[in-house]
């Protein structure tokens, strides 16, 4: 089966630019997560949607990062405006059903975003 | 402090055993994960252990659990070259909006020496 699917593989903005990430997961997976992967550092949750709603976005930094799964199928992680922090890879994962039971998560080769 | 904790680095011999050790915070955590990353790639499920087991084994990789102590352990046997990349520890948590998350350690690098 298809895995799940990132683009663009790199990105290299300024600071005060604006970025989007997309992510089609696998298919029929209802669960779709984003990722933040600071170097040398352990992912951290965005957001993560059930279908077309959100879950939980606690962690999106709402006042510059953005996110839609509109058809409840593939989606867009935006950044608008870019900081240097914002430097990371970005994972998009999914899964069957939400994490609550021992469901398997299936992560993306992720975006390398470096902002200058 | 962090609510899962790692060593960052482990270095071992080809044929020699590797042990990753993490520690977690939340003890209502029902899962516990190791993840796997290679370079430039994400993040590859590798096992999993529910609350109410201490240990499990998946062919050359065993995972124990000590619940009490909130200590997790990832044992791979006779390690290969192949088997060079991040290893991450992870527990699952109800973040309290009706869903469960993932929380990762920072990973240990093992490095395996021909």
């Amino acid at each position: 089966e298809a895995g799940v699917a990132q683009s663009p593989r790199y990105k290299i903005i300024e600071k005060r630019q604006s970025v989007a990430f997309w992510c089609n997961p696998i298919s029929g997976h209802a669960t779709l997560y984003w990722y933040q992967q600071i170097l040398g550092q352990g992912p951290k949750l965005l957001i993560q949607f059930q279908n077309n709603g959100v879950v939980d976005d606690s962690q999106l930094p709402k006042d510059r990062f953005s996110a839609e799964r509109l058809k409840g199928v593939d989606s867009t992680l935006k950044i608008q405006p870019a900081k240097l922090e914002d430097s990371a890879v970005y994972l998009c994962a999914s899964s069957l059903r939400a994490v609550a039971t021992n469901e398997k998560l299936f992560f993306g080769s992720g975006t390398q975003l470096s902002v200058l | 402090g962090e609510d899962v904790e790692q060593s960052l680095f482990l270095s071992v011999r080809e044929g020699d055993s590797s042990v990753i050790n993490c520690t977690y915070t939340d003890s209502s955590s029902t899962y516990l994960y190791w993840y796997k990353q290679e370079p430039g790639a994400g993040l590859q499920l590798l096992t999993y252990i529910f609350s109410n087991m201490d240990m499990k084994q998946d062919q050359r990789l065993t995972v124990l659990l000590n619940k009490k102590d909130k200590h997790l352990s990832l044992r791979i046997a006779d390690t290969q070259t192949g088997d060079s990349a991040i290893y991450f520890c992870a527990e699952s948590k109800n973040s309290g909006a009706g869903s469960y998350q993932l929380t990762f350690g920072k990973g240990t690098k093992l490095s395996v020496i021909p």
